[in-house]
């Protein structure tokens, strides 16, 4: 069974500046999909950015990128210049090719201080 | 932009009756999925749904639950005789696709507490 794992419960950052929230995952799959969601306080789940596995190039959003590792099964979200509006919880997820489930980590709760 | 919504977003039940929550999925979508997450625990799936059946669940969709789209925008999901342990928050979602990267977009959420 996959797994996905967020060992950062919490994170913090000044604004302007640069946080990266880790994620890694266990599979046997050599394809699948790995995607970060934001959620807002008292707000409904939204993509950040996603990644397909068998792309070799990190994706970028905007302010948001990855670094995937896909031999180390590793998948941290680096958001730079970051913004009140980051502060959320933060969480990764997976899916394989031929499935519809999403696997979630536990989160991270991500503080941006002023 | 369209969103996935959910009602109520708040839901007091007695232990032992049955609860209905609803879903009104983004209008072009035809995938439909439900998650729940306990406090402290992680987002886990129920099932997700397609061309009027469940084409995945997990082992925690057991016979007290069950899906339905009942009208063409709806989708609910219903717990036949809750229990104490299904305290949480149901999450519906959609998606355009299924297999593919094209994500699932998420409802806010109905909190759901037995008593």
């Amino acid at each position: 069974a996959q797994t996905v794992t967020q060992s950062q419960p919490e994170m913090s950052v000044q604004e302007a500046e640069t946080v990266t929230l880790s994620c890694t995952y266990d599979t046997s799959e050599s394809d699948y999909y790995l995607f970060w969601y934001k959620q807002p306080p008292s707000r409904q789940m939204i993509l950040v950015i996603r990644q397909e596995a068998y792309k070799q190039q990190n994706a970028t959003e905007n302010r948001f990128s990855v670094n995937f590792q896909k031999a180390a099964k590793s998948f941290s979200l680096k958001i730079s210049d970051s913004q009140l509006g980051d502060a959320a919880m933060y969480f990764c997820a997976y899916r394989t090719t031929s499935g519809s489930r999403l696997t979630f980590g536990e989160g991270t709760q991500l503080t941006v201080n002023p | 932009e369209p969103e996935v919504t959910q009602t109520p977003s708040h839901q007091v039940t007695q232990m032992g009756q049955e609860v209905i929550l609803r879903c009104v999925p983004i209008s072009n979508h035809l995938y439909f999925y439900w998650y729940r997450q306990i406090l402290g625990q992680k987002v886990e799936f129920l099932v997700s749904f397609y061309n009027n059946e469940i084409s995945e669940k997990s082992e925690i969709f057991d016979d007290q639950f069950s899906v339905e789209r009942p009208d063409g925008s709806n989708f609910t999901l219903k717990i036949r005789s809750t229990k104490l342990e299904d305290s949480a928050m149901y999450f519906c979602a959609s998606s355009a696709q299924t297999l593919s990267n094209q994500p699932q977009h998420f409802g806010d959420g109905t909190r759901l507490s037995i008593l």
